[in-house]
């Protein structure tokens, strides 16, 4: 079963340190692939999305994520930190023939002053 | 504005009440989703409509009921639920069926059964 899975349920940084939040996906087909951010009690915003296109994605806040086939990773990187970033954080698949996004179980990033 | 409105944004509600989320998009998406988000559990898919023909129920239980009058608007109806029912219930729209677009989310309704 195709699924997605987040490695490490909490990350914490510095402010002005490089975030890195992982996700890696199982396929057997061409996977279309997404971040999204969750500020408290609000909805998901779709951060930056994989389309089978170049395989580094750059997205909205200065946060990109690099697809690697080899290595069936699609990990989630900003250079620094800022105390904006605080939020939870979810990726997510999908693929030709899917009913619907299968999601992460999502990592929660604390930055801290 | 998401392009995905939610209403109410929160509510509370006995166990023996009848409420309704209601989830309207104008976005021209075809397909429409309801997602339940408790604390500590991953997001859980309820029900997917596609052109408001319900293609999903992911075993749900019958305490909640879907409609979709048109592809536009997508509601929830509640009854006779339980304090685990308590929640986050988001709504999500997309182009296409498999989200190959991603989705668009409204920003929730928190409900609250006492």
């Amino acid at each position: 079963a195709q699924s997605v899975t987040q490695l490490g349920s909490h990350v914490s940084v510095s402010e002005g340190a490089l975030v890195l939040l992982r996700c890696n996906y199982s396929s057997s087909v061409p996977p279309y692939l997404f971040w999204y951010v969750q500020y408290p009690n609000q909805g998901l915003q779709l951060l930056l999305k994989y389309t089978s296109a170049a395989t580094l994605v750059k997205g909205i806040n200065g946060f990109e994520a690099e697809f690697k086939k080899s290595e069936t990773s699609f990990h989630l990187t900003k250079p620094s930190a800022h105390m904006s970033d605080a939020a939870e954080y979810f990726c997510a698949v999908t693929y030709t023939g899917r009913r619907a996004l299968t999601f992460g179980s999502g990592t929660r990033l604390q930055v801290q002053p | 504005e998401t392009g995905v409105t939610q209403t109410p944004r929160h509510l509370v509600m006995g166990m023996t009440n009848k409420k309704s989320l209601k989830c309207e998009q104008h976005l021209g998406h075809n397909a429409m989703y309801w997602y339940k988000q408790s604390a500590k559990k991953p997001l859980e898919l309820m029900f997917v409509y596609n052109f408001k023909e319900q293609t999903e129920n992911n075993s749900v239980p019958s305490r909640f009921s879907p409609e979709c009058p048109n592809s536009s608007h997508l509601f929830l109806h509640l009854h006779t639920l339980q304090p685990e029912d308590s929640a986050l219930y988001l709504c999500a729209s997309s182009q296409d069926l498999q989200g190959s677009y991603g989705y668009t989310f409204g920003s929730g309704t928190r409900l609250t059964v006492v």
